[in-house]
């Protein structure tokens, strides 16, 4: 089984702080991802990664950055958190096979910003 | 832009009778899909995927059929469970975009005993 996980569950942050979200995969999977989820707008991706030290801004990237020095690790970095990245974080895997892919997610954390 | 649409928040379902999902996309490139679904305070599984060659794909108790002319497709759950409560999420992809998966809002369904 593909297991994902998320560094926390919840977090509690004050506005201005520097905020680390960690993702782990152990399925050797090239691809990574990190969405965020609020009520009423589904899952919207922030940033991806094709492999380590690749990335690639998804729809919604302002305020976040990502890092990614080992293949099963993906860091998103709020390098200052305002209360508008209050949310549920979503980390995700996956492989590509044959052009199609299944991506597998992690928990969520879910963050507070006060 | 929305590209995929749920238009149902919420859906109501007896045990035992069935439960239909429906999603919508408007980007005529997406030719693979997929049903996820999430519990409280867990992450999305992946439940079903269809691919735009097909027109169904069953597995189980959960049948997913596209319409393609119509850019609409549907989760179809029988017979609903309660265990089958969650969000459901409708997702689309363009083959060979690596990874670019595009989510609607998700819909909440309640299986009452």
């Amino acid at each position: 089984d593909v297991k994902v996980t998320q560094s926390s569950r919840y977090l509690v942050k004050r506005t201005g702080e520097k905020v680390f979200l960690e993702c782990v995969q152990d399925m050797d999977h090239e691809n990574m991802f990190w969405y965020r989820q609020d009520p009423g707008l589904g899952l919207r991706l922030i940033y991806f990664s094709y492999d380590v030290k690749m990335k690639e801004k998804g729809d919604i990237p302002e305020g976040y950055s990502v890092s990614r020095e080992k293949k099963e690790r993906f860091s998103l970095i709020l390098e200052s958190a305002s209360t508008n990245q209050t949310s549920m974080y979503l980390c995700a895997s996956s492989t590509t096979t044959g052009g199609r892919e299944t991506q597998y997610f992690g928990p969520g954390t879910r963050l507070l910003v006060l | 832009d929305q590209q995929v649409k749920q238009n149902s928040p919420s859906l109501s379902v007896q045990e035992g009778r069935i439960s239909i999902l429906n999603c919508d996309y408007t980007n005529s490139m997406f030719d693979y899909f997929l049903w996820y679904k999430k519990y409280p305070a867990e992450g999305p599984t992946f439940l079903i995927s269809i691919s735009s060659i097909k027109d169904k794909n069953e597995d189980g108790r959960f049948t997913v059929f596209l319409n393609k002319s119509a850019k609409h497709l549907s989760l179809h759950i029988v017979p609903s469970q309660p265990g089958d409560s969650a969000v459901y999420f409708c997702a689309a992809c363009r083959t060979g975009t690596a990874s670019k998966l595009t989510f609607g809002t998700g819909t909440r369904l309640q299986v009452t005993l």
